[in-house]
């Protein structure tokens, strides 16, 4: 176990929707990144949350935004939902700059 | 432009045969590499991380080289198990720590 939870594992939506997906971290974990997976493709990274502060970003439009809360969790928004979006949304979480990344289990959006 | 390429994309052993996965890379200034292993559906878990300075790691049946002269890593898999059926993906970290560029994956698929 890596001490990453995500929620829900499974997700259905439909184009133009929003939707927020979650992810609690082991404490002492201070930066939160999220990744976005497509079948078969390496995860592609989102953005990054240090002490809840953005401090990087992928290649991503605004509309995926985030929020990271004191209590080490931690939430990626996506609005207007694309068909596109459809992915694997994984969350990992580190205690520092170098040190290993903890992964959760993901999140499987499906849109429709 | 920083990329991470792996090879094989795929590969098909026999339970108790030893494989090596391939991985090359053009990250410019180069910080660490990580090899991850992701069972379907599941979050990345971390098998090595190895700096500039370090030749070889181990984790169990896993080893994983690192020639940072060539640009290149190799994730050695010794007397493999039904278990090790899984994507493993490569993951360099730089220009800087929290830049983490990943591999799209190989698929390995071990039958008894």
């Amino acid at each position: 176990e890596t001490g990453v939870t995500q929620s829900p594992t499974h997700l259905i939506k439909t184009r133009g929707q929003q939707v927020t997906l979650r992810c609690s971290s082991q404490s002492g974990h201070n930066t939160v990144s999220w990744y976005q997976q497509a079948l078969g493709q390496g995860p592609q990274f989102i953005f990054q949350y240090y002490r809840e502060e953005e401090n990087g970003r992928g290649n991503f439009p605004p509309r995926f935004s985030g929020l990271q809360f004191p209590n080490y969790s931690s939430e990626l928004n996506v609005n207007a939902l694309e068909l596109d979006d459809s992915a694997l949304y994984l969350c990992a979480t580190r205690p520092g700059r170098n040190e290993k990344l903890f992964f959760g289990s993901g999140t499987q959006l499906s849109v429709l | 432009k920083n990329q991470v390429e792996q090879s094989p994309q795929s590969l098909i052993i026999l339970e108790g045969k030893n494989c090596t996965l391939q991985c090359n890379y053009t990250v410019s200034p180069f910080s660490n590499l990580r090899w991850y292993k992701q069972d379907t559906g599941r979050g990345p878990v971390s098998l090595t991380i190895m700096t500039f300075s370090e030749n070889t790691k181990s984790n169990g049946r896993y080893t994983a080289t690192l020639d940072a002269d060539t640009k290149q890593s190799s994730l050695h898999i010794t007397a493999s198990q039904l278990s090790d059926s899984a994507s493993y993906i490569c993951v360099v970290s730089g220009p800087s720590p929290d830049k983490l560029i990943f591999g799209t994956g190989t698929r390995l698929q071990v039958f008894p």
